[in-house]
């Protein structure tokens, strides 16, 4: 079946380490995108790439990092320098980025906390 | 930067009823789309219009957009308990779709 993986779909964490969430596709999506929901809030975009070996911060992109060595992968890193990691990550992809994009197909979801 | 806001955040009805949610936007847009999120999932892509229509349907679902209010409806018809999640509208103008705020539909059998 093609989708959007992602894991761990929980994940604790200690302050100060680091952690990569996993985001998977096997759509042959150009773009993928990151986005953090916090309890009753809306989606908020941290990364996003149209195409591999680039990509573009979001809104909140402090205290993350990314790669896209591949197409259908787009690892984020929550770093220690992020204040407040705890909170749902959602990945997504679309069949390609830019302004007339359609639909994004979203993953399953990962849960961090911070310890 | 929350492009959309949608009115009610809540709205709790009884099954077979009609639901409407409102969303409104700041800045011109290429296309709004509508999300659902049941709890603790990812989204799951409902509907998408274009800025140059007007209303769309898909099933029970009837979504308008006017573009001279930057505003936008989503109406389910003859709700069911299944139809219990959070719903959320998506604007795109450049390269980003951002999201709105998102109502919670509670829907009673």
């Amino acid at each position: 079946d093609g989708g959007i993986t992602q894991s761990p779909k929980y994940l604790f964490r200690k302050e100060g380490q680091n952690v990569t969430l996993s985001c998977e596709q096997n759509l042959n999506h150009d773009a993928m995108y990151w986005y953090r929901q916090d309890p009753g809030q809306g989606l908020r975009l941290i990364y996003y790439s149209q195409i591999v070996n680039d990509f573009q911060k979001g809104d909140i992109a402090e205290g993350y990092s990314v790669s896209r060595e591949k197409k259908e992968s787009f690892p984020l890193t929550v770093t220690s320098a992020q204040k407040n990691p705890t909170a749902f990550y959602l990945c997504a992809s679309s069949i390609e980025g830019g302004p007339w994009t359609g639909e994004l197909f979203f993953g399953e979801g990962s849960r961090l906390t911070v310890l | 930067s929350q492009q959309g806001e949608e009115d009610p955040q809540a709205l709790s009805i009884q099954e077979g009823e009609n639901a409407t949610m409102n969303c409104s936007y700041k800045t011109s847009i290429n296309n709004l789309q509508w999300y659902r999120q049941n709890s603790g999932r990812g989204l799951v892509h409902l509907i998408l219009i274009r800025s140059n229509e007007r209303e769309k349907h898909s099933g029970r679902l009837r979504v308008t957009l006017d573009t001279s209010k930057k505003s936008s409806s989503l109406l389910i018809t003859a709700s069911r308990a299944a139809d219990t999640a959070s719903y959320f509208c998506a604007t795109r103008n450049t390269d980003k779709l951002i999201f709105g705020t998102g109502t919670r539909l509670q829907v009673f059998p």
